[in-house]
């Protein structure tokens, strides 16, 4: 079983919707961070958290330290929004543990 | 800034060849790392600093050596290139308790 896990792995959408991408771990983690990866591959950061709930225009996430689980929520989806999301935990020493990331699409 | 700056972008090699992917970053970061993206497979870290003169192994070090002789650069070396070897690799740094990671382009290797 991979310390990440990430669901769903493909996930389909409508322009508008709301929609929840769920990250669930195994390990003790000191944060964990959401990133974006495009089409073209390129790689950007969306959140780091450790506790609570943290809001960046659509983007929404949340983590539950005792549950071991955080969701990334995207308001009124676009489009735009289609690329692949992906968990990642942070232990002890800065390392990093990465789920396989979601694949998001946003049809109009 | 610059950001991170990852090169060669693209690099065929033969099996046994060595070579260097670079990677610099001008933000005075503290952390940066190596990764390597597989289909299916999702990102696993390689070798990671937190500082000049500080580097540790990751998930997959094995076939690659890293140095930190600067706060700039965190090269990462394939001393005799293998098959399993071909990926795409990502470098990034960091501020350390601070979250926010800054990814290069991305440097796809092709071992034949």
């Amino acid at each position: 079983k991979n310390e990440v896990e990430q669901s769903p792995q493909n996930l389909t959408a409508q322009e508008g919707e709301f929609i929840t991408i769920n990250c669930s771990y195994s390990v003790g983690i000191s944060a964990l961070h959401w990133l974006q990866q495009h089409p073209g591959g390129g790689i950007v950061s969306l959140f780091m958290l450790s506790s609570g709930k943290k809001k960046h225009g659509r983007l929404i996430a949340t983590i539950n330290i005792q549950e071991k689980h955080s969701s990334l929520h995207i308001t009124a989806s676009h489009p735009r929004d289609s690329a692949v999301y992906i968990c990642a935990v942070e232990t002890s020493g800065s390392r990093l543990t990465f789920g396989e990331g979601t694949q998001l699409t946003v049809n109009p | 800034n610059a950001g991170v700056t990852q090169t060669p972008k693209f690099q065929v090699l033969k099996t046994g060849q060595s070579m260097t992917l670079q990677c610099a970053q001008d933000m005075n970061h503290e952390y940066m790392s190596w990764y390597r993206q597989d289909p299916g497979m999702g990102l696993r870290l390689i070798h990671y600093s937190v500082g000049a003169g500080i580097t540790d192994q990751g998930e997959v070090p094995n076939g690659y050596n890293v140095s930190r002789s600067t706060t700039e650069d965190f090269p990462l070396r394939l001393l005799s290139a293998a098959p399993s070897q071909t990926s795409v690799y990502f470098c990034a740094s960091g501020l350390i308790n601070t979250g926010e990671l800054f990814f290069g382009e991305g440097s796809r290797l092709t071992v034949l």
